[in-house]
């Protein structure tokens, strides 16, 4: 079965763009949650969506949202974009909610901001 | 501040040596997962350990888990240069959401 699947995979965008990222989850897997990782504040949860809900959200201002669809496939937005947010952004996704013991991750998404 | 705290921060060894990676929460453990990266790429499931003093094991991997010291640790015996990369412990104290350690940079030179 495919894992997850994230695109693009590498994205360059200038400060005050936005930007959307997308994340398809392993077939049948219902929960997607979205990480942020820099080499300064390491790996942090930023949300996770649930049946088209956002169950959990991380502490990140209100420029970085999501949604989840129909079929679980997940977008996250970054609005006003920061030099800050350069980063590598994984998705991971898992049969149900909360389910940390099969959370599987997707490649990532390198974004740059200049 | 930092719900898990990762011990050391990089560590280069020798191939062939031993290694141990340290993993402390502030907050009490109910379950702790571990996870490797390679640079620049998704993470991949290691295992995961939910009672205190379980052990568990995966080829040359061993992971413990001391609830009292709210500690977990990561042993490679024998390490090779496929074991280098980023090792991740994760684990969610607050039930609220998954927090992910500081991570530990690996590097076995041949």
């Amino acid at each position: 079965k495919a894992g997850v699947t994230q695109t693009p995979r590498y994205l360059i965008k200038t400060r005050g763009q936005q930007v959307t990222l997308s994340c398809s989850p392993i077939s049948g897997h219902r929960s997607v949650s979205w990480y942020q990782q820099t080499p300064g504040q390491g790996l942090q949860f930023l949300f996770e969506y649930f049946s088209e809900t956002q169950r959990n959200k991380g502490n990140f201002p209100g420029r970085f949202s999501g949604r989840q669809f129909s079929n679980s496939r997940s977008e996250m937005n970054v609005s006003t974009l920061e030099l800050g947010d350069s980063a590598l952004y994984l998705c991971a996704s898992s049969l149900e909610y909360r389910d940390a013991n099969e959370q599987f991750f997707g490649p990532g998404t390198r974004l740059t901001v200049l | 501040s930092q719900e898990l705290e990762q011990s050391p921060q990089s560590l280069i060894v020798q191939e062939g040596k031993n290694l141990t990676i340290n993993c402390t929460s502030s907050k009490t453990l109910y379950g702790l997962y571990w996870y490797k990266q390679k640079y620049g790429e998704g993470l991949i499931f290691l295992m995961m350990l939910q009672k205190g003093g379980e052990e568990k094991s995966h080829e040359k991997i061993t992971a413990k888990l001391d609830e009292k010291k709210q500690q977990s640790s990561l042993h490679i015996t024998a390490s090779q240069p496929s074991h280098a990369g980023i090792y991740l412990c994760g684990a969610d104290p607050t039930g609220n959401q998954f927090y992910f350690g500081t991570g530990t940079s690996l590097t076995v030179i041949p």
